[in-house]
């Protein structure tokens, strides 16, 4: 149990509509990252969140959003979403004062795309 | 970030030690080598992380060589619970590091 709670665990949506996730980041912690894992993959960074800016970003476009709150807890939004965006996307929360390669997982929200 | 290579699969007897080799022959002086594992529908935990020192934690031991150049995660005494697929990564510490997985090797404990 890491203290990172994501909803929904599961959805499902239809090509072109949006979604958004939300995560609670474990107390105390004040970076969240969003990460998405397609079927068999290691998961891949999408971005992180310090201070409600963004702090960093991966490789993906900017139909992916995010929103950090001031009480640390996290939105991921993706419009116009597309069938490849099915896949089981993670919230991970850390404390900067700690080492920033630890991370604390949430157990992810599984989207499927039709 | 120095990129990593791990076999795909591997097994072990429930109560034996699971060594799990990772290369990373292009570490930089300032990345530390971390370990998180993924059980089956689940979010990564982290195990350990470690510089160039051995490192072991009440979950796990890292062995990192000399050259940095690769590492072992030893699981002293595997269970069926250990069962995951372990994720070897490669990162400097600080406020945007990013975490770069691959695809991990994927450790079956057999009873």
């Amino acid at each position: 149990e890491t203290g990172v709670t994501q909803s929904p665990t599961h959805l499902i949506k239809t090509r072109g509509q949006q979604v958004t996730l939300r995560c609670s980041s474990q107390s105390g912690h004040n970076t969240v990252s969003w990460y998405q894992q397609a079927l068999g993959q290691g998961p891949q960074f999408i971005f992180q969140y310090y201070r409600e800016e963004e702090n960093g970003r991966g490789n993906f476009p900017p139909r992916f959003s995010g929103l950090q709150f001031p009480n640390y807890s996290s939105e991921l939004n993706v419009n116009a979403l597309e069938l490849d965006d099915s896949a089981l996307y993670l919230c991970a929360s850390s404390d900067t004062g700690t080492s920033a390669g630890e991370l604390f997982f949430g157990e992810g929200s599984r989207l499927t795309v039709l | 970030d120095a990129k990593t290579t791990q076999p795909p699969s591997m097994d072990c007897a429930e109560g034996r030690a699971a060594n799990l080799p990772c290369n990373h022959s292009t570490i930089s002086g300032n990345e530390y080598v971390y370990w998180y594992r993924q059980i089956h529908s689940q979010g990564p935990q982290y195990i350990i992380h470690g510089l160039k020192n051995n490192e072991t934690n009440e979950m796990a031991s890292l062995i990192i060589t000399e050259d940095r150049k690769s590492s072992t995660l030893i699981l002293p005494h595997a269970t069926l619970r250990d069962t995951a697929v372990y994720y070897c990564i490669v990162t400097r510490t600080g406020a945007n590091s990013k975490l770069t997985f691959g695809k991990g090797i994927t450790l079956s404990v057999r009873p």
